[in-house]
């Protein structure tokens, strides 16, 4: 497809297990962000990646969370020991270039822990 | 990032011009203010961004008031698929992806029938 896109869409885990979720971007474009998104508010900044480099890892909760793009395209987002508190929507955004603020959003992966 | 100031929610009638309204009073003079919205069960999807100089595509209208305190985005005909919530963010033009956009909790522009 030409758009962002995520797998899988829903995500059910028990506490304490590793999740893995995959972020496929639109080909080409060369930035990469990951975001998450609890009930009712608006999305959080997790990492931001430019090609395969990890510029920004700022947002990223704890030391569970891990986000890898080896070959700047694909994108995987783990979550190590997965909490309650991890329930939420991942999403996923692309941009052509490095400084452009006109990012395409996935339409995300929802996890909810039990 | 500047931070942006927005309405919980609004109605707006099918067919009629939704005006939303943004304040950035604090935005500094390389931001850039841009537009999202989220559909229900969606990723959030870029609708227009600006300056200074009022913008329009196809999607929507940007009107940004001289002194660059406040915005209000326009949604000429707003039909029933423009129900969404909508971000209003400032931006730093080129300061690297990881300035890349901080959204708040948005409007929630419910349009009736």
């Amino acid at each position: 497809g030409a758009g962002v896109s995520q797998s899988p869409r829903y995500k059910v885990a028990k506490r304490g297990q590793d999740v893995a979720l995959r972020c496929d971007p639109i080909s080409g474009h060369v930035s990469l962000f990951w975001y998450q998104q609890a009930l009712g508010q608006g999305p959080e900044f997790l990492t931001y990646f430019q090609n395969e480099a990890q510029l920004d890892k700022s947002g990223l909760p704890s030391d569970r969370f891990f986000a890898e793009r080896p070959e700047g395209s694909v994108s995987t987002l783990k979550i190590q020991r997965t909490q309650q508190e991890d329930s939420a929507v991942y999403l996923c955004a692309s941009s052509l270039g490095a400084y452009t603020g006109e990012l395409f959003f996935g339409e995300g992966s929802r996890l909810t822990v039990l | 990032d500047a931070k942006t100031t927005q309405p919980t929610s609004m109605d707006c009638a099918e067919g009629r011009a939704a005006n939303l309204p943004c304040n950035h009073s604090t935005i500094s003079g390389n931001e850039y203010v841009y537009w999202y919205r989220q559909i229900h069960s969606q990723g959030p999807q870029y609708i227009i961004h600006g300056l200074k100089n009022n913008e329009t595509n196809e999607m929507a209208s940007l009107i940004i008031t001289e002194d660059r305190k406040s915005s209000t985005l326009i949604l000429p005909h707003a039909t029933l698929r423009d129900t969404a919530v909508y971000y209003c963010i400032v931006r730093v033009a080129s300061g690297g992806g990881a300035d890349g956009l901080t959204f708040g909790k948005g409007t929630h522009l419910i349009i009736q029938p």
